[in-house]
């Protein structure tokens, strides 16, 4: 398996558009994180889901990011409008045990840039 | 809101030299304790999981060990070396939560030759 695959690697976009963060899973894996990394909070858990559903989307920061898996292979995970602040980068990372036995996966990350 | 410190934040050290650090967490609710290693520009990669209370596991150079009751791990590099350096996360599993892994912001270390 190439491990989780993320796109872009990298994304510059404007103040005010929308931006889509792209996440596949391990072959097998039933659950996927979204994490955000920044200087101040280190990695952040934005939302996980178990077998395609959401079951904590506690921290995701405001209504404006939205996540969905539509079905195992594929997570996206939206923000519209962006904002300067949402500046950081986005690891997915996934799993196959959601008990804790075994460790996560993560992809190579999604540097963002608002400007 | 349930906290996963780390210490210290950051480490110098010189080739040769044992190294340990700090990760703690709740004690209660517990699931699992996992080590992370994250090299810059890279994705982390798992060093070790544990469970059990009074857990040790071994991977070459590095150690961990596991304290449940009292909500610490500590994780131990024998004779660091240059390719050592990096970012040491730690991670708490909540038990019950359906695999919620909440990370420490990690102990940077940085081996000079």
């Amino acid at each position: 398996d190439a491990g989780v695959i993320q796109s872009p690697r990298h994304e510059v976009t404007e103040m005010g558009q929308e931006v889509t963060l792209r996440c596949k899973p391990i072959s097998g894996h039933n659950s996927l994180f979204w994490y955000r990394q920044t200087m101040m909070r280190g990695l952040e858990l934005l939302i996980y889901f178990n077998n395609n559903v959401p079951i904590d989307d506690s921290g995701m920061p405001e209504d404006r990011f939205s996540a969905k898996m539509p079905n195992a292979s594929f997570s996206t995970l939206k923000i519209q409008p962006s904002e300067p602040r949402d500046s950081a980068v986005y690891f997915c990372a996934s799993s196959w045990d959601p008990g804790g036995n075994t460790e996560a996966f993560f992809g190579q990350g999604t540097r963002l840039t608002v400007v | 809101i349930l906290n996963v410190e780390q210490s210290p934040q950051s480490l110098h050290v010189q080739e040769g030299d044992s190294t340990n650090f700090t990760c703690s967490f709740p004690s209660s609710n517990f699931y699992a304790l996992h080590w992370y290693r994250w090299e810059t520009a890279k994705s982390p990669e798992a060093l070790f999981v544990m469970t059990l209370n009074g857990d040790e596991k071994k991977k070459g150079r590095i150690s961990a060990t596991l304290n449940t009751k009292e909500g610490y791990s500590y994780l131990y590099i024998k004779g660091s070396q240059p390719e050592d350096s990096a970012t040491y996360l730690c991670a708490f599993m909540i038990y019950n939560q359906g695999g919620k892994l909440i990370f420490g912001q990690g102990t940077e270390l940085s081996v000079k030759p």
